[in-house]
């Protein structure tokens, strides 16, 4: 069972926005500003797309933006194109005994 | 090219034993923490472990302690992960991964799959 909670499934059409969220706990999401996101296509390893909460990775399109709000942190992918179609998963650092927090992750569909 | 390549993978017998290895390349090895994460096939992804830059922190998930090990070799860019006692439950996809809390996983491998199956 994974730590942190996804929805499933999110859906947009091209040129929409999609917002994924990331619920934790005042332990994992609400304690640090460590959260990261990874974008993974079917058959492929993960990619990093956001770091400490909204940084983005050089290479990463501005398209891509992180927030994070009390416990729960969001992924937003704006102007949606094909190639977004993947799934994200979170992550946030949990503390010294639990290092590694995984979300179950959420696949997006574009239309 | 920055890159990671996994190797090691197989089939095992429950209880048994696979020595997993990681090589880097196109970037300054030393320089970074290590880790090991795994994923089931349709699944999320798990950290197992990692290594600081000189070996001095290692960290481990807490249903491999005891049971894997995470080694490096600085001189020869490679990571490594010993794990015995295997179980079922550990049968999965392994990626090293360069990285950690600061800036994220920020590269994978391809992955090598580790199946452990009677």
């Amino acid at each position: 069972q994974s730590a942190l909670t996804q929805p499933p499934s999110a859906s947009g059409s091209p040129g929409q926005s999609v917002t994924i969220s990331c619920t934790g706990t005042s332990s994992d999401v609400g304690g640090y500003n460590y959260i990261s996101w990874y974008q993974q296509h079917p058959g492929k390893a993960p990619k990093l797309m956001i770091y400490e909460v909204s940084k983005r990775p050089s290479g990463v399109p501005d398209r891509f933006s992180g927030s994070k709000s009390g416990n729960t942190a969001s992924l937003t992918v704006s102007g949606l194109q094909a190639e977004d179609e993947a799934a994200y998963f979170c992550s946030s650092y949990g503390g010294r005994y639990n290092p590694y927090v995984f979300g179950s992750g959420t696949e997006v569909t574009v239309l | 090219e920055v890159q990671l390549v996994e190797s090691g993978g197989g089939l095992v017998q429950p209880g048994g034993s696979l020595r997993l290895s990681c090589a880097a390349s196109g970037f300054t090895f030393s320089y970074y923490w290590m880790n090991w994460l795994r994923q089931i096939p349709g699944k999320g992804l798990e950290w197992v472990a990692n290594m600081k830059q000189d070996g001095s922190e290692i960290n481990y998930e807490d249903s491999v302690k005891g049971r894997f090990t995470i080694s490096r070799d600085n001189a020869k860019s490679s990571v490594f992960l010993q794990m015995s006692s295997l179980r079922a439950e550990d049968t999965a996809l392994y990626y090293c991964a360069r990285g950690g809390v600061l800036h994220g996983f920020d590269i994978w491998g391809q992955g090598t799959v580790v199946t452990v199956s009677s």
